[in-house]
């Protein structure tokens, strides 16, 4: 089962910032937080991840609270085409162990 | 950076018809891939865990003699959909890690094949 909790839909309006919340409270001191994100009939795309610092890449920031409680992914500059599911998800540090999905966040990005 | 080839990317065949679905990791090597299965509007469910040189590992419920999944090379996974019936109908997805073994590293996506049997 997924180990995380999202809203079920959000909505952003173009040109704004996307802020996903993702709420991971039983989250291991080994495990990191990745984010995924699926767009209509094809497979998911890769984001971002960490373990308890902020990250940033050229797609998104990921801001993780002390606790490692919670987090949220950050789309400075949503556009149309960032319109997609996204999944945020806690797995050990081991390539060899498999991502499980949970029902993720339905972002709809609004001319 | 690292990418997942999946061929085909869509397939229609008449029930009882085996199908076969090619996975292939082009930039980096791959001791281990997943195949995953997602129904409309549902998310993604992991299928099994395939790995190089040996057998894959099932999750519960996944029927191994249904769906056959072979890692010969370190490239390469295939999933054989056997006997294909209409129910089997669905978007499957294979990913990989580059430098499987190795923390840290995010697993990559195919682009999927979608799976209609009639």
């Amino acid at each position: 089962d997924a180990k995380t909790t999202q809203p079920t839909s959000m909505d952003c309006a173009e040109g704004r910032a996307a802020n996903l919340p993702c709420n991971h409270s039983t989250i291991s001191g080994n495990e990191y937080v990745y984010w995924y994100r699926q767009i209509h009939s094809q497979g998911p795309q890769y984001i971002i991840h960490g373990l308890k610092n902020n990250e940033t890449n050229e797609m998104a920031s990921l801001i993780i609270t002390e606790d490692r409680k919670s987090s949220t992914l950050i789309l400075p500059h949503a556009t149309l085409r960032d319109t997609a599911v996204y999944y945020c998800i806690v797995r050990g540090p081991s390539g060899n162990t498999p991502l499980v999905f949970g029902k993720g966040t339905r972002l709809s990005v609004i001319a | 950076g690292a990418v997942v080839s999946q061929h085909p990317s869509w397939v229609i065949c008449k029930s009882g018809t085996s199908v076969k679905i090619e996975c292939r990791s082009l930039d980096f090597q791959a001791t281990t891939m997943f195949w995953y299965r997602q129904f409309p509007k549902q998310s993604l469910m992991l299928m099994a865990t395939s790995n190089e040189g040996s057998k894959a590992t099932y999750e519960q419920g996944v029927e191994k003699d249904k769906f056959l999944i072979n890692h010969a090379s370190l490239t390469l996974s295939t999933l054989t959909v056997t006997s294909a019936h209409p129910e089997d109908s669905s978007f499957y997805i294979c990913s990989a890690s580059s430098q499987s073994g190795v923390s840290n590293q995010p697993q990559h996506f195919g682009d999927g094949t979608r799976l209609s049997i009639l």
